[in-house]
């Protein structure tokens, strides 16, 4: 069974400058795709970025990019340009790409605090 | 475009009272699920459809039961619920594209006294 891990409980920001949540994950899978989701306040859940496994190209969203290592089974996320609404819960996500149903596995989540 | 609305948003109930948990999608994903989230164990699959009268379970199931009649809606029944049933519950569709979010409900905030 895939894992995803997210060794960060907590994290805190200065606003303005940058941070990184780490996740890994365990698969025995080639393709697959994988995805940070961010959980504010209000309980909603909103995709940040995805990437494909079979990409070797860094995914980017405006502030939001992540480090891709599939050899190392890793997929951190960089938010440059810290705000104040980054505030929230972070979580990584598996999501495998072949038989069938393709089960989405999560993180238990990185909580980013934004220091004004 | 109303995509995934979950009712109630919040709910509180005795030992042993039971409740459906509603979720209705209304962008023909054939893909929906149910998740509970929970503080330090992020979110856990409960149940899953691929498509109307087909269901399986995911990695907690038990306590809870589901059924898809129709492609829409996808109710996650509580039947006879236990404090370790307190949890933040959330439906998600998505369509059969294996690349696609989820698209998530609002959660529902469930309390078992």
């Amino acid at each position: 069974a895939q894992t995803v891990t997210q060794s960060q409980p907590e994290m805190s920001v200065q606003e303005a400058e940058t941070v990184t949540l780490s996740c890994t994950y365990d698969t025995s899978e080639s393709d697959y795709y994988l995805f940070w989701y961010k959980q504010p306040p209000s309980r909603q859940m909103i995709l940040v970025i995805r990437q494909e496994a079979y990409k070797q190209q860094n995914a980017t969203e405006n502030r939001f990019s992540v480090n891709f290592q599939k050899a190392a089974k890793s997929f951190s996320l960089k938010i440059s340009d810290s705000q104040l609404g980054d505030a929230a819960m972070y979580f990584c996500a598996y999501r495998r790409s072949s038989g069938g149903y393709q089960k989405v596995t999560f993180g238990t989540g990185t909580k980013l605090q934004v220091i004004p | 475009n109303a995509g995934v609305t979950q009712t109630p948003k919040f709910q509180v109930l005795k030992t042993g009272q039971s409740m459906t948990l509603q979720c209705a999608q209304d962008m023909n994903h054939e893909y929906m699920s149910w998740y509970r989230q929970d503080p330090g164990m992020g979110l856990r699959l409960i149940h899953y459809s691929v498509g109307a009268g087909i269901t399986d379970q995911g990695e907690v199931p038990n306590g809870y039961n589901v059924s898809r009649s129709t492609t829409e809606d996808f109710p996650l029944r509580l039947l006879s619920a236990a404090p370790s049933q307190t949890s933040v519950y959330f439906c998600a569709s998505s369509p059969a594209t294996k690349h696609e979010k989820l698209f998530f409900g609002s959660g529902t905030q469930l309390s078992v006294l």
